[in-house]
């Protein structure tokens, strides 16, 4: 079956330390692959997407993203975390052309002083 | 600035009562979505369309229904049929296009929330 994992549900990370989210993904093939970021009772933004090319993608905010192919992967990096980016985070895939995407549950992120 | 207009923002809805969440797009999309969202289970797609009179069913159409007589406008009712309806729900638009191109990238709305009294 199809699905899209993101292991962590809760990440606390100190402002000015690096950030990792994880994506695993199982699909048939390889599927188009995004990072949306959502705050409290808002919609979600886009951050990044991977379609095809380099497997080292950036977006806003200061966020890049590594697909790996042989780990069925899409991790979301960022090198120095700022207060604003506590938010909630979603990994999200989509192999239809039509963009019906199936989301991860969501890791969300506490930034610490 | 184009955009997605949800509303309303906030709704309450007794037990037994239809509601409707409105969604309106002025990005010229041909496809819009409706998406549920409840903590910890990310977003699961309710209904899409790709074109104006057409629409089908997502992972969770039961107790939901909708419409699509303009481009711009797809709005959601939640019947008395759905035995869960509290929840965010979050409408998105899209291009048609071919998934390279990247004209598929969803663009969402702020959201509805829904409580049931």
């Amino acid at each position: 079956a199809q699905s899209v994992t993101q292991p962590d549900i809760h990440i606390t990370v100190s402002e000015g330390a690096s950030l990792e989210l994880r994506c695993n993904y199982s699909y048939g093939a390889t599927p188009y692959l995004f990072w949306y970021v959502q705050s409290p009772g808002q919609g979600l933004q886009l951050l990044l997407k991977y379609f095809s090319g380099d497997t080292l993608v950036q977006g806003i905010k200061g966020f890049e993203a590594e697909f790996k192919r042989s780990q069925s992967s899409f991790n979301l990096r960022k090198p120095s975390v700022h207060w604003s980016d506590a938010a909630e985070y979603f990994c999200a895939v989509t192999t239809d052309s039509w963009g019906k995407f199936q989301f991860g549950a969501g890791t969300q992120v506490v930034v610490t002083p | 600035d184009g955009g997605i207009t949800q509303s309303p923002k906030y709704l309450f809805r007794k037990e037994g009562q239809n509601v409707t969440l409105s969604c309106e797009q002025n990005l010229n999309h041909d496809a819009m979505y409706w998406y549920r969202q409840d903590p910890g289970q990310g977003l699961r797609l309710i209904y899409y369309s790709q074109i104006v009179n057409d629409f089908q069913k997502g992972d969770i159409a039961e107790g939901y229904s909708v419409s699509r007589e303009k481009k711009e406008s797809f709005p959601l009712t939640v019947t008395s049929a759905q035995k869960n309806p509290t929840a965010f729900y979050l409408c998105a638009s899209s291009m048609k296009g071919v998934l390279h191109s990247g004209a598929n990238v969803l663009t969402f709305g702020a959201g509805s929330r829904l409580t049931v009294l």
